[in-house]
């Protein structure tokens, strides 16, 4: 089992240029999660998926929009990145007989 | 008032010491809470779940206090390979919910 898995790893943007960010995962969890983590500071959660067909705007939603487009999937799309979007983009799942949540390896977004 | 607040640190621990330290929440319907270990530039690891009644793993041992809102880890015998930023984490028990993570805690265990 892969758990969740993000692509890419790395990514250079130019201010104003979009992207999407892909996460996936075979736990069969029904809840998915976007965060992000500034150097030196604490996970930020920018938008979340409690099932498959539903997502909520978390702490930090602007400038992004998500997709959950089935169960595995849950992406998130920079329209036009700006250089305040630079970060580290992680995917998590939560779900199982411990109700905890699981995390990608991380995108790692640098915008100029 | 930050929902889940951590001490920063960092905390020096010399190796095989023993270190602690608390994390508060100010959400008293909160019902899961866990730890979680991250390594730099890597991400978060669950390292335990925390039940009403104390658990240990190993070296590791985390409470909570229920009246007083805190939650805390202790780490035993510490290895150069503890150190690491450990995040305290709380929030509904339903997987749909959000779960709300404090700033971390960084640990560096020295020789």
């Amino acid at each position: 089992n892969a758990g969740v898995t993000q692509t890419p790893k790395f990514q250079v943007l130019k201010t104003g240029q979009s992207m999407t960010l892909q996460c996936a995962q075979d736990m069969n969890h029904n809840s998915m999660y976007w965060y992000r983590q500034d150097p030196g500071m604490g996970l930020r959660l920018i938008y979340y998926s409690a099932s498959e067909g539903t997502t909520d705007k978390g702490e930090v939603p602007n400038g992004y929009n998500v997709s959950r487009l089935n169960k595995r999937e849950f992406s998130l799309r920079l329209e036009s990145a700006a250089p305040s979007q630079t970060s580290v983009y992680f995917c998590a799942t939560r779900g199982g007989s411990t109700d905890t949540q699981y995390f990608g390896p991380g995108t790692r977004l640098t915008v100029l | 008032r930050k929902e889940v607040e951590q001490d920063p640190g960092p905390f020096n621990v010399p190796e095989g010491a023993t270190v602690a330290f608390n994390c508060t929440y100010s959400n008293s319907a909160s019902q899961s809470f866990f730890w979680y270990r991250q390594d730099c530039r890597k991400e978060p690891k669950l390292l335990m779940s925390v039940y009403s009644s104390g658990n240990e793993d190993g070296r590791f041992t985390a409470q909570l206090n229920r009246a007083s809102q805190y939650i805390s880890l202790l780490i035993r015998d510490s290895k150069l390979s503890d150190s690491a930023t450990y995040l305290c984490v709380g929030g509904p028990k339903a997987a749909g919910n959000k779960l709300t993570f404090g700033g971390g805690t960084r640990v560096l265990v020295k020789p």
